[in-house]
């Protein structure tokens, strides 16, 4: 099965700086790839989604790179604000209907 | 909203009741999930239902037993818990698990705690 890697830390910046959270994983390399955002007390939001043969993929001040070599993934916020402060998921489809998620990364940005 | 809504949102039992959790959608989605969340662990998908038919059953204990009358609705019958059990449970609907890349809608979750 596949497994999937976050920083169990907390990650801490500034306001005002990039946030960068990585994402490695195991055993194959899926099609795709998601991020979610989860809050204290609700479930994951939906972010992005980068495939395979996408290198880079933006939406507003978010960034992701997926780099099938490394089995890794970058997850960006520039200009971080307190609001981006949250717990972020990455996550896999496996064989059809499978999703794999890592435990995400805790994101705390200071005013 | 996400458009997916989950009854209740807290819920306490001892380890000899039964209880049932609620999720529905208003999405129009095909596929329906539930999900467990422990502290620091990843989510741990525990059954997907298509077009409501069960497709998936990663090796939940029996004491766990899911129902889906209808596309909209999706059931989570709780009997005989076990206080590791307590966690929060989190419904998911997307629109066809058969296409890569399909995103998934998240419900608020209903926190469980097994006395």
């Amino acid at each position: 099965s596949q497994k999937i890697e976050q920083n169990s830390e907390a990650l801490n910046i500034q306001e005002g700086k990039t946030a960068t959270l990585t994402c490695n994983y195991t055993n194959y390399s899926p099609a795709y790839l998601q991020w979610y955002r989860q809050d204290p007390g609700r479930g994951p939001v939906f972010l992005l989604l980068i495939r395979e043969n996408e290198k880079e993929k933006r939406k507003e001040r978010l960034k992701v790179t997926f780099d099938t070599t490394l089995k890794q993934s970058l997850f960006h916020i520039t200009a971080s604000q307190p609001a981006d402060s949250a717990t972020y998921l990455c996550a896999l489809q496996g064989v059809l209907n499978k999703f794999y998620f890592g435990s995400g990364t805790k994101l705390n940005v200071k005013p | 909203e996400t458009g997916v809504t989950q009854t209740p949102r807290h819920l306490v039992m001892g380890m000899t009741n039964k209880k049932s959790l609620k999720c529905e959608q208003h999405l129009g989605h095909n596929a329906m999930y539930w999900y467990k969340q422990s502290a620091k662990k990843p989510l741990e998908l525990m059954f997907v239902y298509s077009l409501e038919e069960r497709v998936e059953n990663n090796s939940v204990p029996s004491r766990f037993s899911p129902e889906c009358p209808n596309s909209s609705h999706l059931f989570l019958h709780l009997h005989t818990l076990q206080p590791e059990d307590s966690a929060l449970y989190l419904c998911a609907s997307s629109q066809d698990p058969t296409s890569k890349g399909d995103e998934q809608y998240f419900g608020p979750g209903t926190r469980l705690t097994v006395t």
